[in-house]
């Protein structure tokens, strides 16, 4: 039973970066795509991007492009994902989550999903 | 505003059976890809309702069911309970975004 629990909240001034960090347990962490999706207050979900520890290479939104990056620590089953240059828009719920893939059915779906870690920008 | 479209709102009473739709286009459900829904609680991270248009994780109940048709999928439960109100969500796949997994805009179930 996979389970990720992410790191605690951030406050973070404007035009500083954050980084989250999810730990996974269970599971073989390699193996599968963790993605990460964020939700501003009272808003929907958007997907940032996802990474691939066996690999090691993130890919990204085209709307994050540049500002954000993800990483894998295949040591201690935890993915990392850092955004910078940071403006109020940011200030958001940040979940992690792990893809599920299947023979037959595209795209990947989420579960289980991290706890969240809320990150509030602000001067 | 989000590559999917759902209505911002549905309700229903305890005991019926209410629809949540998920319009999309030709570069995501309507070229072929999956749909998967999602339900959030207040506060809560969201949780897997149905993945690959129709199937259920185990311990969902039978009451919730997926269907997809051309650019659009549909969310459906029956026998409405209490316990339903949530956010619901659902997730496909964008060609046209540089690859993109993409969601709908969620809708507000309240249950009367």
């Amino acid at each position: 039973q996979v389970q990720l629990v992410q790191s605690g909240a951030e406050v973070k001034k404007p035009g500083s970066s954050v980084k989250v960090s999810c730990k996974a347990s269970g599971g073989t962490f390699s193996s599968y795509a963790i993605s990460w999706v964020r939700q501003a207050p009272g808003q929907g979900l958007e997907w940032m991007g996802r990474i691939i520890p066996m690999f090691g290479i993130g890919n990204y939104a085209q709307k994050f492009q540049g500002r954000v990056t993800i990483t894998a620590d295949k040591s201690t089953s935890t993915a990392n994902m850092e955004l910078s240059s940071l403006r109020s828009e940011d200030t958001a719920v940040y979940y992690c989550a792990r893809e599920i893939a299947a023979a037959g059915t595209s795209p990947n779906w989420f579960d289980p999903w991290g706890q969240g870690t809320l990150v509030t920008v602000s001067s | 505003q989000s590559v999917l479209t759902q209505p911002p709102s549905v309700s229903g009473a305890p005991g019926q059976r209410v629809t949540i739709s998920c319009t999309g286009s030709s570069s995501n459900i309507g070229a072929g890809f999956d749909v998967h829904w999602y339900l959030q609680l207040p506060g809560t991270a969201p949780k897997l309702l149905i993945y690959g248009n129709n199937n259920r994780p185990s311990g969902v109940p039978d009451r919730f069911s997926g269907s997809k048709s051309g650019t659009s999928a549909s969310l459906a439960i029956t026998g409405l309970q209490a316990e339903d109100e949530a956010d619901y969500y659902c997730q496909s796949y964008d060609s046209s975004l540089s690859g993109s997994w993409v969601f709908g805009g969620g809708t507000k179930l309240t249950v009367l």
